[in-house]
């Protein structure tokens, strides 16, 4: 069974860079892009960027200048930078796996919420 | 970059019903659209991928359709469990958009 752990800072300031990672238990390592996902409180899905095990990435054109997403397939982790937060980058953040010949999310973790604060 | 549209914003309706929930994309993407449905609180769930493939173990009152631009999720015989949040999502080779989602309100 696939899971996805996934752990960070949960308060920031504003200016600050947000940093998480996600650990994958079970199934391949390989063969998938893995993903962020954010959602602010009370609002919907923001898609943030993605990588797969060779290292090869994806973002989304509203984030790119500030994203970076990184592999470590020996320790089967991806992690996530965000740098220059502000409190419109407060939410929960969420690694997924894209599966389903990489068109859609079928493990997701348990989130984390982030508070960006001044 | 391909917006995503999702109508209604809100939808309110009896265990029993059956409701659809569109979803339009801003450009072609085939079938490359996927359902989620959220839960507060909890991370969401895949319930339907490439338009209309019902994901293991996600009950068979969910059914997508469409193709292109217009696509839609169609509940049958909505049950109390059903009453969520509902997501649409594109993936194109290199970027992936969400729907503003819709909520599903017991009425």
């Amino acid at each position: 069974q696939v899971q996805l752990q996934q752990w960070g800072a949960g308060l920031l300031k504003t200016s600050e860079t947000l940093s998480l990672t996600c650990a994958v238990y079970g199934g391949s390592f390989s063969g998938f892009y893995w993903s962020w996902v954010r959602q602010p409180p009370g609002k919907g899905l923001e898609w943030i960027g993605e990588i797969n095990h060779s290292g090869s990435t994806n973002y989304n054109p509203s984030l790119k200048s500030r994203v970076t997403t990184s592999v470590d397939t020996s320790e089967r982790r991806i992690s996530l930078r965000l740098t220059s937060v502000t409190a419109a980058d407060t939410g929960v953040y969420y690694c997924a796996r894209a599966g389903r010949e990489l068109s859609s999310f079928d493990y997701w973790g348990q989130g984390t919420l982030v508070t960006v604060s001044s | 970059d391909i917006q995503m549209t999702q109508s209604p914003s809100t939808l309110s309706a009896s265990v029993g019903d059956r409701v659809t929930i569109t979803c339009r994309a801003s450009q072609s993407i085939s079938r490359w659209l996927a359902w989620y449905q959220q839960i507060p609180g909890k991370a969401p769930k895949l319930l339907i991928y490439k338009a209309s493939t019902l994901e293991i173990g996600v009950p068979s009152r969910f059914s997508g359709s469409g193709s292109g631009t217009e696509f839609t999720l169609t509940i049958n015989s909505l049950q109390p469990d059903d009453f969520a949040t509902y997501y649409c999502q594109q993936y194109n080779g290199y970027s992936r958009t969400f729907g503003q989602g819709t909520k599903v309100e017991i009425k």
